[in-house]
């Protein structure tokens, strides 16, 4: 059964600093990993999608990268800024398609202006 | 905007009713998927459908069931309620292959008293 765990559970920053999010898997035989956001009571925002033969995607201050082999992924954001705040959860896909994912309980960010 | 759309937005109903939620899917996506998530916790998959057929299950029981019909919209109907099944449903559409990125919607909040 396919467990995700991400750490921490929360973080509070200032803004313009850097910052890591950390993903991290048990079953390797992923089909791709997914980062998403979610703000409050809303739905989830799709960041980055990284298929299994991959190794990183990168959109604006945001790179994601994959190491299967370690059950890894982290979520790197550059210079932080309040509008940044929010939950971002990890997803990984098994099987031949997407969906079927399971998520992390997710990582709540709070960048201080 | 990720063009999926969900209703009713919120919803209340007395433990032992019955439910339906809706999703509409992007024009083009076979694939919608549908999560719970309950406060401070990952969605959890409840069960996917490819091409109006189920596609795989998570752990939930037969009182969880859906339909996807040909015009991309689908449904999600939970009989039997419980307290236990408050949570914000969240509904995602995918093409069915590679890329595959899952769009979600803005979710379903349903509480059960």
């Amino acid at each position: 059964k396919q467990e995700v765990t991400q750490i921490p559970a929360a973080l509070s920053v200032p803004e313009g600093e850097n910052l890591v999010l950390n993903c991290s898997f048990t079953d390797s035989a992923i089909y791709n990993l997914q980062w998403f956001r979610q703000d409050p009571g809303k739905g989830l925002t799709s960041l980055l999608l990284i298929q299994s033969s991959q190794r990183e995607q990168t959109s604006g201050r945001l790179n994601a990268s994959l190491d299967k082999s370690s059950g890894r992924s982290t979520l790197y954001i550059a210079a932080s800024q309040p509008g940044d705040s929010a939950t971002y959860l990890c997803a990984v896909s098994l099987g031949t398609n997407a969906g079927k994912s399971t998520f992390g309980d997710g990582t709540t960010l709070t960048v201080k202006p | 905007e990720t063009g999926v759309t969900q209703s009713p937005t919120h919803l209340i109903k007395t433990r032992g009713q019955q439910v339906t939620l809706r999703c509409s899917s992007q024009s083009g996506h076979n694939t919608v998927s549908w999560y719970q998530q309950a406060l401070g916790q990952g969605p959890q998959f409840i069960f996917q459908y490819y091409r109006e057929e189920e596609n795989g299950r998570g752990n939930f029981p037969p009182r969880f069931s859906g339909l996807q019909f040909p015009n991309y919209s689908s449904e999600l109907n939970v009989n039997a309620l419980e307290l236990d099944d408050s949570a914000l449903y969240l509904c995602a559409s995918s093409l069915g292959h590679f890329p595959d990125t899952q769009y979600f919607g803005p979710g379903t909040r349903l509480t059960v008293l």
